[in-house]
């Protein structure tokens, strides 16, 4: 297994410009998010989804866009980059379901500047 | 609310020192604890976790007790090495939760 993948790992866009950091999970796990570190600082989510179809926001969605058509896949869309979105990017994902003893999988992170 | 609250770090130690690494979790009910760490310009990964009271999560040296009557899970390692120099996470998760609370994180740095 792979794991989770991210890719691009590393991305400078300029002011206004739009892309999409790719995340990928081969484990078939049901849960995936989206998760931006600030430098120093700690985590916080932007979105997650508990399966294909269904996605809902963190605690900092705002300036982001995400969708989940497979398992496997759950893209976040950057529509018009802005400075303060400047960060590292986590996906991660977890099998989900009722169970609390599953922890999370965490992708490698793509380092993203917005200049 | 339930929340995570870390020692706020950088804690900087000396190779072979004793860590702790302080924990408390404000929940109700009995959620997972787990500690991660994130080496330097890696994402996070699982380093131990518990999952109902008194229990002891370990692994490469650290330990942690969930602790359910003063709410905590602080991390512990006896004799610390430079390669154990990172930011350490903790976290709570419970059952049918679709997220997991991290708190702020710690950064540790040992001295040779």
């Amino acid at each position: 297994n792979a794991g989770v993948t991210q890719t691009p790992k590393f991305r400078i866009l300029k002011i206004g410009q739009s892309m999409t950091l790719q995340c990928t999970q081969d484990m078939n796990h049901n849960y995936m998010y989206w998760y931006r570190q600030d430098p120093g600082m700690g985590l916080k989510l932007i979105y997650y989804s508990v399966g294909a179809g269904i996605t809902d926001k963190g605690e900092v969605p705002n300036g982001y866009n995400v969708s989940r058509s497979t398992t496997e896949d759950f893209p976040l869309r950057l529509e018009l980059a802005a400075p303060s979105q400047t960060s590292v990017y986590f996906c991660a994902s977890t099998p989900g379901g009722r169970d609390s003893l599953y922890e999370q999988y965490f992708g490698p992170g793509t380092r993203l500047t917005v200049t | 609310g339930n929340s995570v609250t870390q020692m706020e770090g950088p804690v900087t130690l000396s190779e072979e020192a004793f860590l702790t690494i302080n924990c408390t979790y404000t929940a109700t009910g009995y959620p997972s604890l787990f500690w991660y760490v994130q080496y330097p310009g890696e994402g996070l990964q699982l380093l131990l976790k518990a999952t109902k009271a008194d229990d002891k999560g370990s692994n490469k040296g650290f330990e942690a007790t969930y602790r359910k009557e003063t709410t905590s899970f602080h991390l512990e390692k006896g004799s610390v090495q430079v390669s154990d120099s990172a930011v350490y996470f903790c976290a709570l998760r419970y059952s049918s939760a679709s997220k997991i609370i991290f708190g702020s994180g710690t950064r540790l740095s040992i001295r040779p």
